[in-house]
């Protein structure tokens, strides 16, 4: 199975500024997905990115305040900006690995809390 | 439309006890379905998935769960429950596969207490 480094594991940031979490893969995928957990939440989809295109948001989430990058097949960037304490949440990179026919595998997420 | 529903926030055992945690469905058509584990401060670890074949899918560390579609129901279960199964478990709902990108929808979760 894919194993999924992301990075930082956590931060705490100041009210106004931006954070980018950072999603590497071992091995290539098409599709990767960024995930928001919410303090005591389930989880809920950001953004699905592919590479060479522009993510495709969910309803509730837009790209001037979560843009993504996918600049390649192992390599993903979720910015959370202009940060509120309502953004404080652990969000999750997950990667499909469809030729396996294996559902999601999930980073071990970036606790994001924003003071 | 998909959707799931855990009835239970909260379910409470003793060590060596049954678990049973419960997970309802909804689909307009044949879904997949997932049982996922969230260990405090970690993240997401796939127990089991049912995806059409046996009704009846085991997972890792001992949990099993029964694929009931007349009562559209995923249910997990353990047969005797240890200290470390305590956590927040997710059943999840998603297309089948090879029938697109499986967008996961997760359902609201339930925290596994085991006491001593």
């Amino acid at each position: 199975s894919a194993v999924i480094s992301q990075k930082p594991s956590r931060d705490i940031c100041q009210r106004g500024t931006s954070l980018t979490i950072q999603c590497q893969v071992d091995s290539q995928v098409t599709m990767m997905f960024w995930y928001r957990q919410q303090p005591g939440q389930s989880l809920t989809l950001i953004a699905t990115a592919n590479q060479g295109s522009e993510a495709t948001y969910e309803s509730g989430f837009v790209i001037d305040k979560f843009p993504i990058s996918r600049p390649n097949l192992t390599f993903s960037t979720l910015t959370v900006s202009n940060l509120s304490p309502e953004d404080s949440s652990i969000y999750l990179c997950s990667v499909e690995d469809r030729a396996a026919n294996s559902p999601l595998h999930f980073g071990n997420g970036t606790r994001l809390t924003v003071t | 439309a998909q959707s799931v529903t855990q009835l239970d926030s909260h379910v409470s055992v003793s060590e060596g006890t049954p678990v049973l945690l419960r997970c309802n469905y909804s689909s307009s058509y044949s879904p997949s379905l997932f049982w996922y584990v969230q260990h405090p401060n970690k993240g997401l670890q796939l127990l089991l998935k049912y995806t059409s074949a046996a009704t009846l899918v085991k997972g890792i560390n001992g949990f099993e769960a029964e694929f009931k579609k007349s009562e559209t129901s995923f249910h997990l279960t353990k047969p005797s429950a240890h200290m470390s199964d305590a956590a927040e478990y997710f059943c999840v709902v998603s297309r089948p596969p090879n029938t697109g990108f499986q967008k996961l929808v997760f359902g609201t979760g339930t925290r596994l207490l085991v006491s001593p």
